[in-house]
C-alpha cells in the first residue's frame, strides 16, 4: 500500500529557530511536493521536486528551502521560523510522466506552531 | 495563469439527499482536474480525476464529477449523501501544457451531512 510519512505530527518552535520537516515515501515516486494548508486559503504549493537534487519554486517559497538528496526523501527547511509560518504542512508524492497517473498521495501532515 | 475556485465555503445537506460541491477552473488549455477529501485530523485522500475521455468520472465512495468545458466546471456529486461524507473537499487543477507539475488547489468546501 502507498505510504507517505512525515517526521512529526505536531511541532512547537520558537521564532528564529531553524526547522526541518521531513517527508519519506515508499512508492519510488519521482515527484514530491510541500504544501501549507491554512483556513480559507486552501493548499498552497511551497516547493516541489521532480528528481533527486532538482527543485522548483511553488507559489509561496519565501522563507523556505528544500532538500532532496535521495529519491524517497524530501525535506522542507524553515531557515528562521517566524510566527506567520504557523500552519499545517502537507507533503505529497506522485509518479512522473504518466498522464494516466497524476494522483498525489499525501502524508498525514505536520502542524507547526511558531511562538 | 491557472486557477481554481470553490465558491462555497460550506455545503449542508440532509442524509439521503443528493449533494453537489462546486468547482470552476481557469487554464489556457485542456485541464487535468482532481477532487481530494480530507477527513478530520487526516491527510488528503484522492477521490477522482479527469484527464481525458468520458466527461463523467466516477470515483471512490460513490462520488462522481462531470467535466464541463463550456462552463469550465468540474462539480463533485453524489446521489445520496451519508453522514460519513462530512469532510473538507478540495478541487485541484493542472495545466499539462505548462511544462511543470504544479497543481493549483482551491480553498476547500466543508461538507456537512445532517442526520
Amino acid at each position: 500500500d502507498v505510504k507517505v510519512t512525515q517526521s512529526s505530527r505536531y511541532l512547537v518552535k520558537r521564532t528564529g529557530e531553524k526547522v526541518f520537516l521531513e517527508c519519506v515515501q515508499d512508492m519510488d515516486h519521482e515527484n514530491m511536493f510541500w504544501y501549507r494548508q491554512d483556513p480559507g486559503l486552501g493548499l498552497r504549493l511551497i516547493y516541489f521536486s521532480y528528481d533527486v537534487k532538482m527543485k522548483e519554486k511553488g507559489d509561496i517559497p519565501e522563507g523556505y528551502s528544500v532538500s532532496r538528496e535521495k529519491k524517497e526523501r524530501f525535506s522542507l527547511i524553515l531557515e528562521s521560523a517566524s510566527t506567520n509560518q504557523t500552519s499545517m504542512y502537507l507533503c505529497a508524492s506522485s509518479l512522473l510522466g504518466a498522464d494516466t497517473q497524476e494522483t498525489q498521495y499525501f502524508g498525514p501532515g505536520t502542524r507547526l506552531l511558531v511562538l | 495563469a491557472q486557477s481554481v475556485a470553490q465558491p462555497e465555503d460550506q455545503v449542508n445537506v440532509a442524509e439521503g439527499n443528493p449533494l453537489t460541491v462546486k468547482c470552476t477552473y481557469s487554464v489556457s488549455g485542456n485541464p487535468y482536474l482532481f477532487w481530494y477529501v480530507q477527513y478530520p485530523n487526516r491527510g488528503l485522500q484522492f477521490l477522482l480525476k479527469y484527464i481525458t475521455g468520458d466527461n463523467l468520472v466516477k470515483g471512490s465512495y460513490g462520488f462522481e464529477a462531470e467535466f464541463n468545458k463550456s462552463q469550465t466546471s468540474f462539480h463533485l456529486k453524489k446521489p445520496s449523501a451519508l453522514v460519513s461524507d462530512s469532510a473538507l473537499y478540495f478541487c485541484a487543477v493542472r495545466d499539462p501544457t505548462s511544462g511543470t507539475y504544479k497543481y493549483i488547489f482551491g480553498t476547500g468546501t466543508r461538507l456537512k451531512v445532517l442526520a
